[in-house]
């Protein structure tokens, strides 16, 4: 069955540091994939997504992710972490076949001062 | 400017008494979808509308209904929630379906519910 993994569930990083939140996917077919963002009780907001085209994808807030389909990855970055980053990501696809958005377990950002 | 609206953004209700959330947009999209998010957990789908066409999850159980009397609006029933339905319930919409997979889905802020 098709899976979106997200490595580590807690990820903290220093203001100003690189963030680097990693997803693959497994699936033989190369999804459509998103990364979406989640701030305390609030609902999920796209940052960016790849459907076909270039590999790199530019999102808001200065995020961006490449899709590698050599290491079936789609890993989210940016260059210097705000401390308004600090939020719940989901990264998700959905899977020709798959008839739904699939999720990872989510991976929680702590920026540090 | 809010797309996606729910409410109430908090519920409590008793263990058994039905409760009813409810969702509404202003995208005039064809698909609205209502998923289940427990604590430190990621989203889980439990059904979602194509226009009036009905899709359930396998796995969502019969206490949970939904209905969606026009475009705009989509409701979630629980008929009888258990202590085990304590999670925030997350109303989305795209504009099309499965077979335009690379569609977004935009979400609403959620509505949190507690079972006492």
């Amino acid at each position: 069955a098709q899976s979106v993994t997200q490595l580590g569930s807690h990820v903290s990083v220093s203001e100003g540091a690189l963030v680097l939140l990693r997803c693959n996917y497994s699936s033989s077919v190369p999804p459509y994939l998103f990364w979406y963002v989640q701030y305390p009780n609030q609902g999920l907001q796209l940052l960016l997504k790849y459907t076909t085209g270039a590999t790199l994808v530019k999102g808001i807030n200065g995020f961006e992710a490449e899709f590698k389909k050599s290491e079936t990855s789609f890993h989210l970055t940016k260059p210097s972490a705000h401390m308004s980053d600090a939020a719940e990501y989901f990264c998700a696809a959905t899977i020709q076949g798959a008839q739904k958005l699939v999720f990872g377990q989510g991976t929680r950002l702590t920026i540090n001062p | 400017d809010a797309m996606v609206i729910q409410n109430p953004r908090y519920q409590v209700t008793q263990f058994g008494k039905p409760v009813t959330l409810s969702c509404s947009q202003t995208l005039n999209h064809n698909v609205m979808y209502w998923y289940q998010q427990k604590s430190s957990q990621a989203p889980k789908l439990l059904f979602h509308y194509y226009d009036k066409d009905f899709n359930n999850e396998a796995d969502t159980p019969d206490n949970f209904q939904s209905r969606r009397p026009n475009t705009s609006f989509c409701f979630l029933d629980i008929r009888s929630p258990g202590l085990g339905d304590t999670a925030m319930y997350l109303c989305a919409t795209s504009r099309d379906g499965w077979e335009s997979l690379g569609e977004t889905q935009y979400f609403g802020p959620g509505t949190r519910l507690l079972v006492l």
